[in-house]
């Protein structure tokens, strides 16, 4: 099955300064990739997605990268605000092959943005 | 917020109870997947439903069952309750199973703790 490893599991930056939180999976068939802030206490929120065919999306000041014949995928945060602040997981889907929409995350990400 | 309610919020029951846990799916979505997420950790894929039928399943044990309803709600059932079972249980919501229409939605999850 698949499986996805998720660096660095704490990450400290500045306000103003970015971020960056890689994953690696384990399944090339996989082909779907969200990412998802969880605030304490709160549901996962899902931020940005990008599928197999797209190397690359951008809304604001969030961006994902993928690499597939690498099998990476990267989430960039950009100005970084005290509210971005969370943990942060990323999650991978294969082809749907009867398995459901299943999605195998990561072990997440504790952003903290400080002033 | 998204459109996925779940209920009850917490939950406080011993090993060897039985518990139900509800999901209310985001209006226009028919398929629903639960996730068990343990405390500092990723969630973990337990099943999903879609046209009331169970459509994939992760490595949770039979004593995890679930059903869904004609209006797409769901219900996980855990019966033989143990200490590990202690965890947030979320639920996620999407258009349907096939690939292109698959955002999940998260709930606000129930804290289902055993004593």
């Amino acid at each position: 099955g698949e499986n996805v490893e998720q660096h660095p599991s704490t990450l400290s930056v500045q306000e103003g300064d970015s971020a960056v939180i890689k994953c690696t999976y384990s399944d090339s068939a996989s082909n779907y990739f969200p990412w998802y802030k969880q605030e304490l206490g709160k549901r996962p929120q899902l931020i940005i997605d990008i599928r197999s065919n797209v190397g690359e999306k951008k809304d604001q000041r969030i961006a994902v990268t993928l690499n597939k014949t690498a099998k990476h995928f990267s989430l960039h945060i950009t100005e970084t605000q005290p509210e971005d602040s969370a943990v942060y997981f990323c999650a991978a889907r294969p082809l749907l092959t009867g398995g459901g929409n299943k999605l195998t995350f990561g072990t997440g990400t504790q952003l903290k943005v400080e002033l | 917020e998204t459109g996925v309610t779940q209920s009850p919020t917490h939950l406080i029951k011993t090993r060897g109870q039985q518990v139900t846990l509800r999901c209310s799916s985001q209006s226009g979505h028919n398929t629903v997947s639960w996730y068990q997420q343990a405390l500092g950790q990723g969630p973990q894929f337990i099943f999903q439903y879609y046209r009331e039928e169970e459509n994939g399943r992760g490595n949770f044990p039979p004593r995890f069952s679930g059903l869904q309803f004609p209006n797409y709600s769901s219900e996980l059932n855990v019966n033989a309750l143990e200490l590990d079972d202690s965890a947030l249980y979320l639920c996620a919501s999407s258009p349907a199973a096939a690939a292109g229409v698959d955002t999940q939605y998260f709930g606000p999850g129930t804290r289902l703790t055993v004593l």
